[in-house]
């Protein structure tokens, strides 16, 4: 199962680009890359998931390096509701989601 | 659609007492799971299952049971309960093998003392 390592936490203020890197080394040919976005006292939310080069959708862009060691989440102009906490998950069909600690994002006025 | 639902959404068990948290979806997936979440932490799987009747363990299954009798509803069972099990418990569905698009539930904040 693929390891992924993200920071603990980033500060933002309204408006600005936030990029968050989540770094797996040890990514499997057939392993996908999911993020997740969980607020307080609420369940995770699934943001997007990708397999290599860049996604996008109406919320965030995916962009992944063709080593796909890597990957980064891009939040366009936050604001002070996307503060939350983000989740970057690795898995290519492993029944055992491995949810780490995730990057606490907070988004300041 | 409801997506997934539990209940209840908060509970206080004494030690030694037992409870079943209820987990329903109504989106026809087969995969379900259950999760616990302890303050400042990720999730930690406890059980999944890949349709009804197949449940398997997860990262931290001791003190817990589950059963899967039907495509919706994914009970998870608490024997004994001990103070090391007040946390927030998730479930999620997700409709395919290997994908990591799991739905989650509002969570039960249980606690045991």
């Amino acid at each position: 199962l693929a390891k992924t390592t993200q920071p603990i936490s980033m500060d933002s203020y309204e408006g600005q680009e936030v990029n968050i890197t989540c770094s797996h080394n040890n990514i499997a040919t057939n392993d996908y890359i999911t993020w997740y976005q969980q607020f307080p006292s609420q369940g995770p939310r699934f943001i997007i998931q990708g397999y290599k080069t860049k996604v996008t959708n109406e919320v965030a862009s995916l962009f992944i390096p063709a080593d796909r060691k890597s990957s980064t989440l891009s939040l366009p102009r936050v604001s002070l509701s996307d503060t939350a906490v983000y989740y970057c998950l690795v898995s290519g069909g492993s029944y055992i989601p491995t949810f780490g600690r995730g990057t606490s994002l907070i988004v300041h006025p | 659609n409801a997506g997934v639902t539990q209940t209840p959404k908060f509970r206080i068990l004494k030690i030694g007492q037992s409870m079943t948290l209820q987990c329903t979806q109504d989106m026809n997936h087969n995969y379900m799971y259950w999760y616990r979440q302890d303050p400042g932490m990720g999730l930690k799987l406890i059980y999944y299952s890949v349709g009804a009747g197949i449940t398997d363990k997860g990262e931290v299954p001791n003190g817990y049971n589950v059963s899967r009798s039907t495509t919706e509803d994914f009970p998870l069972r608490l024997e004994l309960a001990a103070p090391s099990q007040t946390s927030v418990y998730f479930c999620a569905s997700s409709p395919r093998q290997g994908s990591y698009e799991q739905y989650f539930g509002p969570g039960t904040r249980l606690t045991v003392t």
